[in-house]
């Protein structure tokens, strides 16, 4: 997976919980991104970086935020989980114009 | 790892046989793409990409043919094996910046033994 981890792999939470999904490259890659995958979707981007404290949204960033304060680590925070947030996430390293990703981590918010 | 039942387009092919899959993609802008695979439990892998500056590119048994009149993308898989059952979908860069893309929704190959 290129380098690529993400912790934890599986978690159950309740609505109204926050949590936090990490992604941790061993490349040295200057851009990452989260995603998440649902039935009848692609991949959906929720936020990038593009640096060390640079962030931006995507197209489903609502309830999501993110964290980017070393080049290795990118945290994905739900600041206070919904069922709507179920789903697998993917973190992905950009290296030129391609993408590659971890190995996924399923959450589920009962 | 980590996969979604994702209720896709299932492409039945069997083992042996050659293998074509299609994307439409949706902008006009895009002059990258790429076709990722993703197996049952893993992430989404990168197989092959191709510019807009070419109509086909091939790898090691697969091959990517692109039409810019018509905005669609396939690719081939030659004397498919078992080990090329996955999920496989598209990608472009939509002209986004910061290297971002948008993924089609993937089809399903099932390999029949």
């Amino acid at each position: 997976d290129a380098g690529i981890t993400q912790s934890p792999r599986h978690k159950v939470t309740e609505t109204g919980t926050p949590v936090t999904l990490r992604c941790h490259q061993t490349e040295n890659h200057r851009y990452m991104y989260w995603y998440r995958q649902d039935p009848g979707h692609g991949l959906r981007l929720i936020h990038y970086s593009y640096g060390v404290k640079d962030t931006d949204k995507g197209e489903v960033s609502d309830g999501y935020s993110v964290s980017r304060s070393k080049t290795e680590d990118f945290l994905l925070t739900l600041e206070s989980a919904t069922s709507s947030q179920t789903s697998v996430y993917f973190c992905a390293i950009g290296l030129g114009n391609e993408q590659f990703f971890g190995p996924g981590t399923r959450l589920t918010v009962l | 790892g980590e996969s979604v039942g994702l209720h896709l387009p299932t492409l039945s092919v069997q083992e042996g046989d050659n293998s074509i899959i299609n994307c439409a993609y949706s902008n006009s802008a895009s002059d990258y793409f790429i076709w990722y695979k993703q197996e049952s439990g893993k992430g989404p892998q990168f197989i092959i990409d191709i510019r807009s500056n070419m109509d086909k590119r091939q790898g090691q048994r697969v091959t990517v043919l692109l039409n810019k009149t018509v905005k669609h993308l396939s690719l081939q898989i030659a004397a498919t094996q078992p080990g090329d059952s996955a999920v496989y979908f598209c990608a472009e860069n939509g002209g986004y910046g910061n290297n971002r893309l948008a993924f089609g929704k993937g089809n399903q190959v099932v390999v029949i033994p």
